[in-house]
C-alpha cells in the first residue's frame, strides 16, 4: 500500500540533545512538508520541499533542521536549540491531483 | 499574523443534527480551501475541498458552502453520527493547492447520542 511512514511514533528527548524524526513515502510524490501541531493552534509548516536537494523554511523553522537527499525521504531534526520541542510532529506529501497525504506522526516529549 | 480563523473551537452536537464549522480568510490569493478530519493520535485525512469559483459543494453528508466576497468558508455536516467526533481543521493555499497549506486552529467536535 502507498503512503506516509513517520517513525518513530512515540520519541523521548532529554535537555541538550538531538533528535532526528523519520518520514518516508512511497507515493512517488515530489513535495513533502513538516508540520507541528500543538493543543489550540492547528498545524504550523516548519519546513517543506518541493524537489530533492532543496528545501524552504516555513513559518517556525528555528530550531530546526532537514535534508532531502531522496525524494523518499524528508527527515526532520529537532536540535538542541529549540526551546519547546514538546509536540506532535507531522508529515505530508503532496502532488498535483491527488493532494496532501499526511502520516500517522511522531509524539515527541521531553524529559 | 493568523492567516486562516476557525471557530467554535470546540463544538457538541447531537446525533442526527447539523454540524457546522466556520472559517474566515485574509490572504485573496488563496484559490484551494479544503478541509481535513483528524481522529486522536492520527495524521489528518482530506475530507473535502473547494475552489472559488463555487459557492457549494457537497459529498455525501459533507458540505462546504463559499462565500468570495465575505472570505469566508464553512463546512456542514448533515445528519452527524457518533463516528464524525474529531477535530476539523480547515486550511487554504494558493496555485490551487501546489503551494504549502495554511492552517486553521481546529475545532474539536463531539456527537452525542
Amino acid at each position: 500500500d502507498g503512503g506516509i511512514t513517520q517513525s518513530p511514533k512515540y520519541l523521548f528527548r532529554k535537555e541538550g540533545q538531538n533528535v532526528t524524526l523519520s518520514c518516508e513515502q512511497n507515493l512517488n510524490h515530489d513535495a513533502m512538508y513538516w508540520y507541528r501541531q500543538d493543543p489550540g493552534q492547528g498545524l504550523r509548516l516548519i519546513y517543506y520541499s518541493q524537489i530533492v536537494n532543496d528545501f524552504q523554511k516555513g513559518d517556525i523553522a528555528e530550531g530546526y533542521s532537514v535534508s532531502r537527499e531522496k525524494k523518499e525521504s524528508f527527515p526532520l531534526t529537532v536540535t538542541s536549540a529549540q526551546k519547546n520541542p514538546t509536540a506532535f510532529y507531522l508529515c505530508a506529501s503532496y502532488m498535483t491531483v491527488y493532494g496532501y497525504t499526511f502520516g500517522s506522526g511522531t509524539r515527541l516529549t521531553v524529559v | 499574523q493568523q492567516q486562516v480563523k476557525q471557530s467554535p473551537q470546540s463544538l457538541i452536537v447531537q446525533k442526527g443534527g447539523i454540524s457546522i464549522i466556520n472559517c474566515a480568510y485574509e490572504n485573496t490569493a488563496f484559490d484551494y480551501f479544503p478541509w481535513y478530519q483528524q481522529f486522536p493520535g492520527k495524521g489528518p485525512a482530506l475530507l473535502i475541498a473547494i475552489r472559488p469559483d463555487v459557492s457549494e459543494k457537497k459529498e455525501g453528508r459533507f458540505t462546504i458552502s463559499f462565500n468570495k466576497s465575505a472570505k469566508q468558508f464553512s463546512l456542514h455536516i448533515m445528519d452527524s453520527q457518533p463516528g464524525d467526533s474529531a477535530t476539523y481543521f480547515c486550511a487554504a493555499s494558493k496555485r490551487f493547492g501546489n503551494e504549502k497549506l495554511t492552517f486553521g486552529t481546529g475545532t474539536r467536535l463531539t456527537i452525542i447520542p
